[in-house]
């Protein structure tokens, strides 16, 4: 089945710029779907098809999606970003439809 | 669009999971569904999927335990998972499904989630 590879853990200061990688064979051939998850809560759709964001969702976030590495990018880090994110495929194949194993964002 | 799951929150080992999904402010004839669950402190799994046509299938790892029914005139959707055991312990969630420029799927719009918990 197909595999989508995340780091556990990312940190960034207050004001810098986070980056979260979602690693898969080929990812630059799907579209990549990105969500937010904070504790308590359900996830938040925050990056569809690899660089467009949804309505309500802050410019500081964006997508990029190239060979076999998708990232999600978050400027300007704020407090409020601290959460788990998670990217998400899906294929023809029902053992291509796939979430990563999530990352969590730790703002320092 | 609004999402509710409900259903018990408390199952038996080797019963039957029974989750119904309300969808308000959209007909559900409109889009796709899915069920996607969260074990405790642990990342997302989809479980069963259900088109506007009607058309469903299921997370292959479940071995066929899945269906995933919908009911037009009452604007929700169904999940029923058999033999469950205490690994299907989760935080239960329904969501929309949108078409992507792939062709394919993402989630826009989650209900909040149901925790069910197999124990005996």
């Amino acid at each position: 089945s197909y595999v989508l590879t995340q780091p556990p853990s990312v940190s960034v200061a207050p004001g810098q710029t986070a980056r979260i990688t979602c690693e898969g064979n080929d990812i630059g051939i799907k579209s990549v779907h990105w969500y937010q998850q904070k504790p308590g809560q359900a996830p938040l759709l925050v990056v569809f098809d690899d660089t467009d964001r949804p309505s309500g969702i802050p410019e500081r976030f964006s997508g990029s999606n190239s060979v076999n590495t998708a990232t999600l990018t978050i400027s300007r880090v704020e407090a409020g970003d601290e959460a788990d994110y998670y990217c998400q495929v899906w294929y023809s194949r029902s053992d291509h439809r796939v979430f990563g194993g999530g990352t969590k964002l730790t703002v320092l | 669009v609004q999402l509710q799951e409900s259903g018990p929150g408390l199952v038996k080992p080797s019963e039957t999971l029974s989750l119904t999904c309300t969808v308000s402010g959209d007909s559900i004839s409109s889009y796709s569904w899915i069920w996607i669950r969260q074990p405790p402190w642990k990342g997302l799994e989809w479980i069963g999927f259900i088109s506007n046509s009607g058309s469903a299938n299921h997370n292959p790892s479940l071995k066929s335990r899945v269906t995933t029914l919908a009911d037009t005139s009452k604007n929700q959707f169904f999940l029923k998972l058999t033999s469950v055991t205490a690994a299907d312990t989760a935080l239960y969630y329904c969501a929309r499904a949108r078409r992507d420029s792939s062709g394919y799927y993402y989630f826009d719009n989650w209900g909040q989630g149901i925790l069910v918990t197999v124990s005996s």
